[in-house]
């Protein structure tokens, strides 16, 4: 089982519309959890971090977080075809400074 | 300030030859990292650095070695290039401030192996 698990997509979601991302982690006793975007030929860039149950929202993003489930995800609301982008889910394992990724989910905003 | 450099950004190798990626960060960051990514893949942690003089193996070690020169730098070895090794490979560094404490990026060194 790898240890944070996404699903690769496209996903596809029309304009204004809330794109839904999901991620899995293996490690119950991981501490911290980040949304990272890359764009095509760039470096990932961070969106969100969290790191109690629950939601923490910015701007047009939410995260949430369930530590019961193992399980987080990331809602963008009013989507914009800026959005258009590979979204990097890293988790940090307990009491480790290593931070391990999934493999990412593509999604795609239509018009 | 600079934040996270790599070099070189393109190399082309042939089966069996070696080299160093160098990494290098002027954030006074404690933790440095090595990834790598394949085409429509995340990245993959090859080795990180929690503190100078220290590192550990992550998910995928094999075929390489690191060297964490001082807090600044963090280098990648090849020391016999495989087909298999070429990818996209990214640096970075963490300051450990915490929890929430966010990886900053270099832009990568796209490598091929012939």
């Amino acid at each position: 089982q790898k240890e944070v698990e996404q699903n690769s997509g496209p996903l596809s979601v029309p304009e204004g519309a809330i794109a839904s991302l999901n991620c899995t982690y293996s490690d119950r006793g991981s501490q911290s959890f980040f949304w990272y975007r890359q764009y095509s030929g760039k470096s990932p860039e961070l969106i969100m971090f969290i790191y109690s149950n629950g939601d923490k929202e910015d701007g047009r993003f939410t995260a949430q977080l369930n530590k019961a489930s193992q399980y987080v995800s990331l809602l963008i609301r009013d989507s914009q075809p800026s959005d258009s982008a590979t979204y990097l889910c890293a988790v940090r394992p307990s009491s480790a400074s290593k931070i391990i990724f999934g493999s990412g989910t593509r999604l795609s905003i239509r018009p | 300030n600079a934040g996270v450099t790599q070099t070189p950004k393109f190399q082309v190798l042939k089966t069996g030859q070696s080299m160093t990626l160098q990494c290098a960060q002027d954030m006074n960051h404690n933790s440095m990292y090595w990834y790598r990514q394949d085409p429509g893949m995340g990245l993959r942690l090859i080795y990180y650095s929690a503190s100078e003089g220290t590192t550990d193996k992550g998910e995928v070690p094999n075929g390489y070695n690191v060297s964490r020169l001082n807090k600044r730098e963090f280098s990648l070895r090849l020391e016999s290039a495989a087909p298999s090794q070429t990818s996209v490979y990214f640096c970075a560094s963490r300051p450990d401030r915490g929890e929430a404490s966010e990886q900053f990026f270099g832009p990568g060194t796209r490598l091929t192996v012939l």
